[in-house]
């Protein structure tokens, strides 16, 4: 079974803090995705990854940043967190071109204070 | 403009009977992919289906089914005999172009509530 995981399942942290949400798949696959989740909004997508050390704006990159130094793990950086980024973020993993459906990680509800 | 619209917040269905999600799409592109995911309470995102453009059937999945109507750009889900562990939100997805592996755009979800 493919497995995404994401480090916390719940996390509180204050404005300003510097914020790591990371994500592991073990799966091999060459995409992987960062969402956040809002009541009412859906999910929209922050940023996105295509391979190693390469990254891609998704449609609210604004106050996010991301790193993917290893093919399995992907992290979402909030470099200084704000009240206005407490939400639910899930994680996703893709085979690049064979995938039908995205896997998804079972999600880190972020609170900032 | 939106490219997945459900229209429905929320749903009502009693136990056993058949319920139908709304969903209507938008895209130029020929190519494309719709899906539908479930979220129960905890969290998780499950996959429940998936329909390609140039599929000439509707797919379907145990219970459930997708309504594809290319025309229309409508891709609701039916679920067939409705249990309580079918309480969930339900969210429909499209992903543009053929190339698998690209993002999901969202719709902004049905909240299901199965009563007994």
């Amino acid at each position: 079974d493919v497995k995404v995981t994401q480090s916390s399942r719940y996390l509180v942290k204050r404005t300003g803090e510097k914020v790591f949400l990371e994500c592991v798949q073990d799966m091999d696959h060459e995409n992987m995705f960062w969402y956040r989740q809002d009541p009412g909004l859906g999910l929209r997508l922050i940023y996105f990854s295509y391979d190693v050390k390469m990254k891609e704006k998704g449609d609210i990159p604004e106050g996010y940043s991301v790193s993917r130094e290893k093919k399995e793990r992907f992290s979402l950086i909030l470099e200084s967190a704000s009240t206005n980024q407490t939400s639910m973020y899930l994680c996703a993993s893709i085979q690049f071109n064979t995938g039908s459906e995205q896997f998804f990680g079972p999600g880190t509800r972020l609170t900032v204070l | 403009a939106q490219k997945i619209t459900q229209t429905q917040p929320g749903m009502f269905v009693q136990e056993k009977e058949a319920v139908t999600l709304d969903c209507t799409y938008d895209t130029s592109d020929p190519s494309y992919g719709l899906f539908w995911y479930k979220q129960p309470s905890s969290g998780e995102m499950i996959f429940l289906i998936y329909q390609g453009s140039y599929d000439q059937q509707n797919a379907t999945e145990g219970r459930y089914s997708l309504n594809f109507q290319k025309a229309r750009k409508s891709a609701n889900l039916v679920i067939s005999a409705s249990q309580l562990g079918d309480s969930a939100m339900y969210f429909c997805a499209m992903r543009e172009g053929g190339q698998a592996g690209t993002a999901l755009i969202f719709g902004k979800g049905t909240t299901l509530s199965v009563s007994s």
